[in-house]
């Protein structure tokens, strides 16, 4: 069974641009989470989609945004880079559902995606 | 505030010898307790998770926690570490509902580094 798979594996972009950042679900999974890993402030959880729906989002500012598509996959956005997003970017999914009935509540993590801002 | 707490930056093992990795947490209501590895460069792997039952709870290669609800513990362990062990560990508990519905983030840990000595 196919993992969680993100791309690009390295992104370096310049303070002021915007970063586009990929992800694609195990087969069946239809809830797709962010986190953000840097160094010193440990794992922050970013955002979750399910059905399409972003149902929650962590404490960052509105500048970081995404989506997810019919067939599940996601796409995380952060526009006007400052340096202090340099980090590696963490995709993961799992089972979907918001209630509290769900098959299952671990979550499923990806390579993830190294973001340099310079 | 929820809270998951890894007391040991850092243990030293030699192989062949039992390890423990520490953790502890604060949430409201029943903890849903989770247990990945992060090699150098890599994802989070899901190593195993407490939901319900048993307090000894059996996961990949080999690990095993024992959930204690009244020292509010989910200690990670294995008989005989292996140099391969060596890695980054990190507990993870899931933030409890808001109502009747779930908001699929998980809190973490500061990571605990492993170090297994041939």
């Amino acid at each position: 069974e196919a993992g969680v798979t993100q791309s690009p594996t390295h992104l370096i972009k310049t303070r002021g641009q915007q970063a586009t950042l990929r992800c694609s679900p195990i087969s069946g999974h239809t809830s797709v989470y962010w986190y953000q890993q840097a160094l010193g402030l440990g794992l922050q959880f970013l955002l979750w989609y399910d059905e399409g729906e972003e149902r929650n989002r962590g404490n960052f500012p509105p500048r970081f945004s995404g989506r997810q598509f019919p067939n599940y996959s996601s796409e995380l956005n952060v526009n006007a880079l400052e340096l202090e997003d340099s980090a590696l970017y963490l995709c993961a999914s799992s089972f979907g559902g918001t209630g509290t009935l769900r098959r299952t509540y671990e979550q499923y993590f990806g390579p993830g995606t190294r973001l340099t801002v310079t | 505030a929820q809270s998951v707490a890894q007391p040991e930056d850092q243990v030293n093992v030699a192989e062949g010898n039992p390890l423990t990795v520490k953790c502890t947490y604060s949430v409201s209501g029943n903890p849903y307790l989770f247990w990945y590895v992060q090699y150098p460069n890599r994802g989070l792997q899901f190593l195993l998770k407490y939901i319900t039952g048993d307090n000894l709870v059996k996961g990949s290669y080999g690990f095993e926690a024992e959930f204690n609800k009244s020292q509010t513990s989910f200690h990670l362990k294995k008989p005989s570490a292996l140099v391969s062990d060596s890695a980054l560990y990190f507990c993870a508990v899931r933030d409890p509902t808001v109502g009747s519905s779930n908001t699929g983030k998980l809190i973490f840990g500061q990571g605990t580094t492993l170090q297994v000595k041939p």
